[in-house]
């Protein structure tokens, strides 16, 4: 159980194109998700919380207006990248949780940015 | 200094040894994460602990909420226990992460 899948699993798009990455439970209903930004070599960084059905909290330093957080369902967000640049690209990590501590990871979204 | 430790940075075993990874924290925390990360990028969750301790097959781990300190231990390491572990704590509902300990086991 707790399987949480992320699609598309590489995408390669020029830039100032958008891409849009989806996150989604499989096996259970995630009231939370969390999208995180990993560069080579370094640890996960948080960029935003969502809760379905309500606006994403977004971290400091994270600008709202590029990174779009959508948490349409218990089982469904949505991450894109507006207006992309070369220096987005980097791994994408979404989590889902649904129950208080628990968080399950997707396989990540690498992004490159050409 | 980081709000979660881990030593060390980068391990290397022989298959078969007994392996152990620390991370402590000066946080307060609600529950500790062990997980795994592997070269292709996902992650797995090993381990989510508040209190004493939990098995699932080779692998241990502990925390000492005490202490502010967790192990993780590998017994009868293999080459496929080669990945990161990354520790992460659970504190005013976010996870902070470790910075990983890179873990390669040779044959």
């Amino acid at each position: 159980g707790a399987v949480v899948s992320q699609h598309p699993s590489w995408v390669i798009c020029k830039s100032g194109t958008s891409v849009k990455i989806e996150c989604r439970s499989l096996d259970f209903q995630a009231t939370t998700m969390f999208w995180y930004r990993q560069f080579p070599k370094q640890s996960l960084m948080l960029m935003a919380t969502s809760n379905e059905g309500s606006k994403a909290t977004y971290e400091q330093g994270v600008e709202k207006d590029k990174f779009l957080i959508n948490h349409a369902s218990l089982t469904l967000s949505t991450l894109t990248v507006t207006s992309a640049h070369p220096e987005d690209s980097s791994f994408y990590i979404c989590s889902a949780s649904g129950a208080i501590y628990e968080q399950y990871f997707g396989p990540g979204t690498r992004l490159t940015v050409t | 200094k980081n709000e979660v430790e881990q030593s060390p940075q980068n391990l290397t075993a022989q298959e078969g040894e007994f392996i152990t990874i620390n991370c402590s924290y000066s946080v307060g925390i609600s529950a500790l994460h062990w997980l795994q990360q592997h070269p292709g990028g996902g992650i797995v969750s090993l381990f989510m602990l508040s209190s004493g301790k939990k098995k699932h097959g080779r692998l241990i781990a502990t925390i000492n909420i005490q202490e502010k300190h967790s192990s993780l231990h590998i017994t009868a390491s293999h080459p496929r226990d080669s990945a990161v572990y990354i520790c992460a704590v659970y504190n005013t509902d976010k996870l902070i992460f470790g910075t990983g300990t890179r873990l390669q086991v040779f044959p």
